[in-house]
């Protein structure tokens, strides 16, 4: 398996709303990352996990809550967002010393209503 | 501030023709550059370049780095439609604590028939 698997890959949800995007990997890596990705942007880094623990918080708002329950799997709890943050979201992973570069998913398309 | 530019913002060419792409870095903590090829979602990986002057190849894709002039191309040769995407490089930083990618704009490349 040579995939990073996000769901769902489409989002709509309200400024009230509490939900959570899903991010999947069974290449054994152990770093992860979610990415922010603004329509004719490039990605922007949010946050990065090495070894289940948050090691790099990009100043993101605490409108965004990571979690990493296991080595394999990346969440990201929304709460309360803003109609900006309607965007692409895009998890990844790479092994710990990134040798063979990352893997990205195919993104969660998600929209702020 | 880790900086990544590329250039030209946008290219339009015909099919059977071959472009050069450009990105120029300036990072406080070089590890590798990175090329990605994005169409409609999740960028797909192309190359990691590490050390000067020697030349990845893919098929009509092939990439350089100059670590002293801080800048690496992509060359693209007997273009197709199938090559119209977005282009993107990224400088590979951070430390053993976790890889962030700073991407630069992205060169959008249209390929006409």
């Amino acid at each position: 398996d040579t995939e990073v698997t996000q769901t769902p890959k489409h989002l709509v949800m309200g400024m009230t709303n509490k939900k959570s995007l899903k991010c999947e990997q069974h290449m054994g890596h152990r770093a992860m990352y979610w990415y922010k990705q603004k329509a004719k942007k490039p990605p922007e880094l949010m946050f990065v996990y090495s070894y289940e623990k948050l090691s790099i918080n990009e100043s993101v708002p605490s409108r965004f809550s990571p979690e990493c329950p296991n080595s394999s799997l990346l969440n990201l709890h929304l709460h309360a967002l803003q109609p900006e943050d309607s965007a692409l979201y895009l998890c990844a992973s790479s092994p710990q010393d990134g040798v063979f570069g990352y893997t990205f998913g195919s993104g969660t398309r998600l929209t702020v209503v | 501030e880790d900086k990544v530019v590329q250039s030209p913002l946008s290219l339009v060419v015909h099919e059977g023709d071959t472009v050069t792409l450009n990105c120029s870095y300036e990072v406080t903590n070089f590890r590798s550059l990175l090329w990605y090829k994005q169409e409609k979602k999740a960028p797909t990986f192309l190359f990691m370049l590490t050390s000067s002057g020697i030349e990845k190849k893919s098929g009509r894709l092939s990439s350089i780095l100059d670590k002293k002039e801080l800048f690496s191309i992509l060359n693209i040769t007997a273009t197709q439609t199938g090559d119209s995407a977005i282009y993107l490089c990224a400088n590979r930083g951070g430390n053993n604590a976790g890889n962030m990618l700073t991407f630069g704009g992205g060169t959008r490349l249209m390929v006409k028939p």
